[in-house]
């Protein structure tokens, strides 16, 4: 069974600039999520979908982020514009019944 | 309001070692909770998930412990490889929207 995909699994811009990262899950998996995680943090929840539709925006900064999950499978987050604090490594998770997650590789992205 | 602590935060051993990692959590009321495994800059490895009926799973020389009632975890490494060396986050799945609640993670080093 494929593992959870992202890419890309780096990424370097200027402050102001924007980005988007790709996410495909494990095939069959209805709900994906999207995590930020800081340096020597733990994981912090942007957005939850559960097919299409969003169950948990609560933490996603939506003046500069922004998601989408058009056809209830790959996933794609956008910053826009990038500020140097968005510099963290991004998540994405996928489960099958809302329980167990299986994460992708992360895309680390570097805000200059 | 749930928090998972995760003790020690940093730990080295010598190869061979058998070894214990941490986890508390305030609140009882838990779905389940899973031990990751992340190394640097990378995505979270999903090693065990324990739900709240049970006490423990193994897989190899991994083994985890619940006790729902104390709020406590652990992660028992037999044998210990250098290859084990990595942070070990723990999470536990919890609320009407069945977030998962992170540790800071044990940053662990096993020394040849």
């Amino acid at each position: 069974e494929a593992g959870v995909a992202q890419s890309p699994r780096y990424k370097i811009i200027e402050k102001r600039q924007s980005v988007a990262f790709w996410c495909n899950p494990i095939s069959g998996h209805a709900t994906l999520y999207w995590y930020q995680q800081i340096l020597g943090q733990g994981p912090k929840l942007l957005i939850q979908f559960q097919n299409n539709g969003v169950v948990d925006d609560s933490q996603l900064p939506k003046d500069r982020f922004s998601a989408e999950r058009l056809k209830g499978v790959d996933s794609t987050l956008k910053i826009q514009p990038a500020k140097l604090e968005d510099s963290a490594v991004y998540l994405c998770a996928s489960s099958a019944q809302g329980d167990e997650q299986f994460f992708g590789p992360g895309t680390r992205l570097t805000v200059l | 309001k749930q928090e998972v602590t995760q003790i020690p935060a940093a730990l080295s051993v010598p190869e061979g070692e058998n070894l214990v990692l941490n986890c508390s959590f305030t609140d009882s009321a838990i779905y389940n909770l899973q031990w990751f495994r992340q190394d640097p800059g990378k995505g979270l490895t999903s090693l065990l998930l324990i739900q709240s009926s049970q006490r423990e799973q193994t897989s190899g020389r991994l083994n985890a412990s619940l006790d729902k009632s104390s709020g406590r975890s652990t992660l028992y490494i037999a044998a210990s490889q250098p290859g084990d060396s990595a942070t070990y986050l723990c999470a536990v799945q919890a609320g009407n929207n069945r977030k998962l609640i992170w540790g800071l993670g044990t940053s662990l080093a096993v020394n040849p």
